[in-house]
C-alpha cells in the first residue's frame, strides 16, 4: 500500500512568488492534515480536511495560505505571495476513521 | 489550547542502554498520545501510541507510559541500537479535535 506522497520534495522560490504544494493521502483515508515545522521548532498544525470539507483551519497563519482538497482526494496548499518566514518543512498526514495519522516525507520550502 | 512540553531536547546513550523521553500536556481532555520517529530527510513515522484509558503499552523494545493525573507520558526504549538514532516527537490530541499538538522533539543519538 502506498503511503502519503508529497510533491515537490524541495522548492526554492523568491519572496513574493507563489508556490503550490501537493499531497496525495493514503487511499481511502477521509482525514487529511497539513502541518509545518519552521526553523527546527515543533511541528505545528495548519488545517484538517474531512473528505473535501475543511474541518479545522485554526492553524492557518494568515490569508496568504489557501488549502483545497478536490473531490476529497489529493490536497494542495498554496502560498501566495510567499514571505521569508514561510520557509520550513510542510508535512501532510492522513488518517482513516481512527486517531492514527500517517505522515508524508514533507516538502522543504525555502523562500529567498 | 493544548501545550505539550518535551524533555530532554538531546539525549546521547551508549548502544545497549535504555533511553527515556518525557512529555507533559496541559489539556486534561486530551486522550490520545502518539510518538513519532523522524529520521533525516524523512517524514515523522508513528512508532507507538496510547489512549487515555490505558496506563502502559509495549511493542518489543519500545514502551509508552501514561499518568493522567499528573498529565505526563513517557517513551522508553530498551537495548538501544544505532538505528534508533533519530528525532523523536511526542504529541497529544483529543476526541472532537484531531489536530495533533507536538512537543519540540528529542534528538536521540546512540553511540556504538
Amino acid at each position: 500500500e502506498a503511503g502519503v506522497t508529497q510533491f515537490p520534495s524541495h522548492s526554492v522560490i523568491e519572496k513574493g512568488q507563489t508556490v503550490t504544494l501537493r499531497c496525495d493521502p493514503i487511499s481511502g483515508h477521509d482525514n487529511l492534515y497539513w502541518y509545518r515545522r519552521v526553523m527546527g521548532k515543533e511541528i505545528k498544525f495548519l488545517l484538517h480536511f474531512v473528505k473535501e470539507s475543511k474541518q479545522d483551519e485554526s492553524g492557518m497563519p494568515n490569508n496568504r495560505f489557501l488549502a483545497e482538497r478536490t473531490g476529497g482526494t489529493y490536497s494542495t496548499l498554496k502560498v501566495q505571495p510567499a514571505e521569508l518566514e514561510d520557509s520550513g518543512v510542510y508535512f501532510c498526514a492522513s488518517s482513516p476513521q481512527g486517531f492514527q495519522a500517517f505522515f508524508g516525507q514533507g516538502t522543504r520550502l525555502t523562500v529567498v | 489550547g493544548e501545550n505539550v512540553e518535551q524533555h530532554p531536547s538531546t539525549l546521547s546513550v551508549q548502544e545497549g542502554d535504555s533511553a527515556v523521553i518525557k512529555c507533559t500536556y496541559s489539556d486534561s481532555a486530551s486522550n490520545y498520545f502518539p510518538w513519532y520517529k523522524q529520521e533525516l530527510g524523512k517524514g515523522p513515522q508513528l512508532i507507538i501510541d496510547i489512549r487515555s484509558n490505558v496506563g502502559e503499552k509495549k511493542d518489543q523494545r519500545i514502551a509508552v507510559t501514561l499518568n493522567k493525573t499528573a498529565k505526563h507520558f513517557s517513551l522508553h526504549i530498551t537495548e538501544t541500537q544505532p538505528e534508533d538514532s533519530a528525532v523523536y516527537f511526542c504529541a497529544a490530541s483529543r476526541t472532537g479535535r484531531r489536530a495533533l499538538t507536538f512537543g519540540s522533539g528529542t534528538r536521540l543519538q546512540v553511540q556504538p
